[in-house]
């Protein structure tokens, strides 16, 4: 079986500093894990993906994530924050069907 | 290349009727998977259509139903609405192989009365 747990419900950055996304996940399967992230009132949008090349996966908009076996994690970040970041993301696992389990969500806040 | 879209992108339905939700997939994606999405319990899995025909199925009751054509377009249909039924309701396309990327459509919000 597969899961994730997103560690923090809300994180809040000032603009220009760095951003930190906890997600931890379990699965019997060696795992495809996705960020996704969702603007209000829009659909989902692939921030990265990986499935078992890379260890550290860069995406779109300087967002990348690291995929830690020994810590089971799998941790979004970016360098620095701009404004059009603020959202929520999504930590996404899915093992060897087209299913994917959403983590509960991160809702990502940027001051100016 | 069009991404995924969903009609239409709201409605509102009284508790007892019925409703369709569409989805059109990325042009050559034979898999449409559909999302449930509610404050209380996130975003969850109904089931996903590859090639016409069910491949995987969440934890929901028989009300919730779907279909794909041989266009590879998908139908959901809930029977019965419930007040808990209002959610957005996302549907997502791929290719159809498990590591494969899932692109999601824009939603259908439904709001039940």
């Amino acid at each position: 079986a597969q899961s994730v747990t997103q560690l923090d419900s809300h994180v809040s950055v000032s603009e220009g500093t760095p951003v930190l996304l906890r997600c931890n996940y379990s699965s019997s399967y060696s795992p495809s894990l996705f960020w996704y992230v969702q603007h209000p009132n829009k659909g989902l949008q692939l921030l990265l993906k990986y499935t078992s090349a890379a260890t550290l996966v860069k995406g779109i908009n300087g967002f990348e994530a690291e995929f830690k076996k020994s810590e089971t994690s799998f941790h979004l970040t970016k360098p620095s924050a701009h404004m059009s970041d603020a959202a929520e993301y999504f930590c996404v696992v899915s093992g060897n069907t087209d299913k994917l389990i959403f983590g509960t969500g991160t809702r990502l806040q940027v001051f100016p | 290349k069009a991404g995924v879209t969903q009609t239409p992108r709201y409605l509102i339905k009284t508790r007892g009727q019925q409703v369709t939700l569409s989805c059109s997939p990325i042009s050559g994606h034979r898999s449409v998977s559909w999302y449930q999405q509610t404050p209380g319990q996130g975003l969850q899995f109904l089931f996903e259509y590859f090639s016409e025909t069910q491949r995987n199925k969440g934890n929901f009751p028989g009300r919730f139903s779907g279909r794909q054509f041989s266009n590879s377009r998908s139908e959901m249909n809930v029977s019965t609405l419930e007040l808990g039924d209002s959610a957005l309701y996302l549907c997502a396309s791929s290719r159809g192989d498990w590591t494969d990327t899932q692109y999601f459509g824009p939603g259908t919000r439904l709001t039940v009365l």
